[in-house]
């Protein structure tokens, strides 16, 4: 396990289709983030699972953003009806136990561009 | 609310110190942090403190923090080329989850 692995690296899609990335954290950890990255702008909080329950959501995942982690290890991110404003990289971090580390390990992030 | 400043862009003279500012508004920050990301790759975790620290030092980094003026900064010091990069404040907030506001990021440019 070299780290946070997000698949695809790069998606391009037409506006209005579906988009969903995969996040899959560093083995044993517990708590996994999405962000959003746009050009010049630091990371976005989007949500954040504390093993498969969803315990934090940002007002800016509208309702066409839904993000699972099902048995508390990979998680999806869905985008419906794409919008160009949605283009941005996508960032998902992993951290273990708060009572063993507070680091996020982040991943190399996944590219969509909405054309 | 929750919000993290820092200055966009910063350039210095290789050999020089860099200092980096930042300034956060919630109070109930548990960490704050320093991250690092060159063009074209992931964010890289610098260093951070606990917001009951004041100081702490990792060899050429030294983060400093004022809790009473939320006040952040991070001096790299003997700075080289290959620091150039953008660097990311960010604070780590509990609020039922747990979630880290990031600034806008400051530009470090290195000059040799």
């Amino acid at each position: 396990d070299t780290g946070v692995s997000q698949d695809p690296r790069h998606k391009i899609t037409k506006r209005g289709q579906n988009v969903t990335f995969r996040c899959d954290p560093i083995s044993e950890h517990n708590r996994l983030y999405w962000y959003r990255q746009t050009l010049g702008q630091g990371p976005e909080f989007l949500t954040y699972f504390q093993n498969e329950a969803q315990l934090e959501k940002s007002r800016l995942l509208s309702d066409r953003f839904s993000a699972e982690r099902p048995k508390g290890s990979f998680s999806t991110l869905e985008i419906q009806r794409t919008e160009q404003g949605d283009s941005a990289m996508y960032l998902c971090a992993s951290s273990p136990p708060r009572d063993k580390n507070t680091e996020a390990f982040f991943g190399q992030g996944t590219r969509l561009t909405v054309v | 609310g929750e919000d993290v400043e820092q200055s966009l862009f910063l350039s210095v003279r290789e050999g020089d110190s860099s200092v980096i500012n930042c300034t956060y508004t919630d109070s109930s920050s548990t960490y704050l942090y320093w991250y690092k990301q060159e063009p074209g790759a992931g964010l890289q975790l610098l260093t951070y403190i606990f917001s009951n620290m004041d100081m702490k030092q990792d060899q050429r980094l030294t983060v400093l923090l004022n809790k009473k003026d939320k006040h952040l900064s991070l001096r790299i010091a003997d700075t080289q080329t290959g620091d150039s990069a953008i660097y990311f404040c960010a604070e780590s907030i509990r609020t039922g989850g747990f979630k880290t506001i990031f600034g806008a990021g400051t530009r470090l440019f290195v000059k040799a």
